[in-house]
């Protein structure tokens, strides 16, 4: 079973303050989200990768920055907390020869 | 760009009885499509993915349905028992090379003993 792995699991920040939620993949998988899920919106995408050093906008980009270090490590930041970026968010990877995607367990990041 | 409408946003439904949620999406050309569960607290968790090709997919106490010609896609979770209780939400790929899941807003299931 393919394992994805965030960290940290929670966060409580001020406004304006300097986040940065990690997550890491053992897989091999080229493509990694990065996702946000609230209320009423299902999740929606922030960025995404192919691989290491690309990085690719997505739905909701506004607000954050991503980066893939590595084949493993895909990186969201956020420089500039506000509360409206209080979320649960998920990262994700999948191979680019599978349609499946695989989720790690989530972040929940509190913006006070 | 794709849009997916999801509904009921909220069902509740007796042990025993059937639970119906349903997708409509907007992008012709999509073709792959997932049905998602999550419990409290847990991740994400596939329970089927659908290709376009096909149009009735069963699984484990529920069946996937997916009409191209109406652009929706449903889940029916038969004879509903309280360990189904939890988030499911619809998938659609979007159909440019990107390859990105675009999500239903979800539904929550309630099911009482």
């Amino acid at each position: 079973e393919a394992a994805v792995t965030q960290s940290p699991r929670n966060k409580v920040t001020v406004t304006g303050g300097n986040v940065t939620l990690s997550c890491r993949q053992t897989n091999s998988h080229n493509y990694m989200y990065w996702y946000r899920q609230d209320t009423g919106h299902g999740l929606r995408l922030i960025h995404y990768s192919y691989g290491a050093g690309n990085l690719q906008i997505g739905d909701v980009p506004d607000g954050y920055k991503a980066t893939r270090t590595t084949q493993e490590d895909f990186f969201l930041l956020l420089e500039l907390a506000s509360p409206s970026q209080t979320s649960l968010y998920f990262c994700a990877s999948r191979t680019g020869r599978s349609t499946e995607v695989f989720f790690g367990k989530g972040t929940r990041l509190t913006v006070v | 760009g794709e849009q997916v409408e999801q509904r009921p946003p909220h069902l509740s439904v007796r042990e025993g009885d059937s639970a119906f949620i349903t997708c409509t999406y907007t992008d012709p050309n999509s073709y792959y499509f997932f049905w998602y569960k999550q419990e409290p607290g847990a991740s994400l968790q596939l329970l089927m993915k659908v290709f376009s090709s096909t149009e009735i997919n069963e699984g484990q106490g529920f069946t996937v349905l997916l009409n191209k010609k109406d652009k929706r896609l449903s889940l029916n979770l038969t004879a509903a028992h309280p360990g189904d209780s939890a988030a499911y939400f619809c998938a659609v790929t979007a159909s440019s090379g990107s390859w990105q899941l675009i999500f239903g807003s979800g539904t929550q299931l309630t099911v009482m003993p």
